[in-house]
């Protein structure tokens, strides 16, 4: 059973802050993973996809993976109280379907 | 360039009818994945379709079926619906081609509730 793991939250950051965002997942053949950010009664939105083990940085979001550890990671610098989601992890297994954690809700405090 | 569409985007049913979604992928994309979310189960996938094909499923039961046109527009019907069948249903669309193919884009939603 292919499963993606996050902790539900909230997490409550304080504006400014770093946020760090978690998720493990359970096969080591993934090759392909998201960041995706919801807002209530929205749709999800990409924020990042990273494919290689490493940090990779877009503006003030920086997504790490560790395939040894099956671990990837969001990290939001200077927090913004229009941070304030539900972030899901998603994780793509060879050519097989991508599988979607639970989701992360995130409260940015002003 | 145009985003994923679905229509309708709000729908109202009660128990026993069928209902069909329709969804719009970015043009050039061929694969189009269903998503069934409800508060307490998240995100779940129903299915992928990919050139007309279907190509992935999830655990969902019979009642749950859909189809791919060849324009790659898609299409999903819900039959004998269920009052547990209530939720948001996203469609996503990516190049479905492998690796950084596989981003998905996912439309607005459509909103059945089923009373």
């Amino acid at each position: 059973q292919k499963e993606v793991e996050q902790n539900s939250g909230p997490l409550s950051v304080p504006e400014g802050a770093i946020a760090s965002l978690n998720c493990t997942y359970s096969d080591r053949g993934s090759q392909s993973f998201f960041w995706y950010r919801q807002y209530s009664g929205k749709s999800p939105e990409l924020i990042m996809s990273i494919y290689s083990n490493g940090d990779k940085e877009d503006g003030r979001f920086t997504a790490q993976l560790n395939k040894a550890s099956q671990y990837v990671s969001l990290l939001i610098r200077d927090s913004q109280p229009s941070d304030s989601a539900t972030y899901l992890c998603a994780v793509n297994y060879r050519d097989d379907k991508i599988i979607f954690g639970k989701g992360t809700r995130l409260h940015i405090l002003p | 360039k145009a985003g994923v569409t679905q229509t309708p985007r709000y729908l109202i049913k009660t128990r026993g009818q069928q209902v069909t979604l329709s969804c719009s992928p970015i043009s050039g994309h061929r694969s189009v994945s269903w998503y069934q979310q409800t508060p307490g189960q998240g995100l779940q996938f129903l299915f992928e379709y990919f050139s007309e094909t279907q190509r992935n499923k999830g655990n969902f039961p019979g009642r749950f079926s859909g189809r791919q046109f060849s324009n790659s527009r898609s299409e999903m019907n819900v039959s004998t619906l269920e009052l547990g069948d209530s939720a948001l249903y996203l469609c996503a669309s990516s190049l479905g081609s492998g690796g950084s193919a596989d981003t998905q884009y996912f439309g607005p939603g459509t909103r059945l509730t089923v009373l």
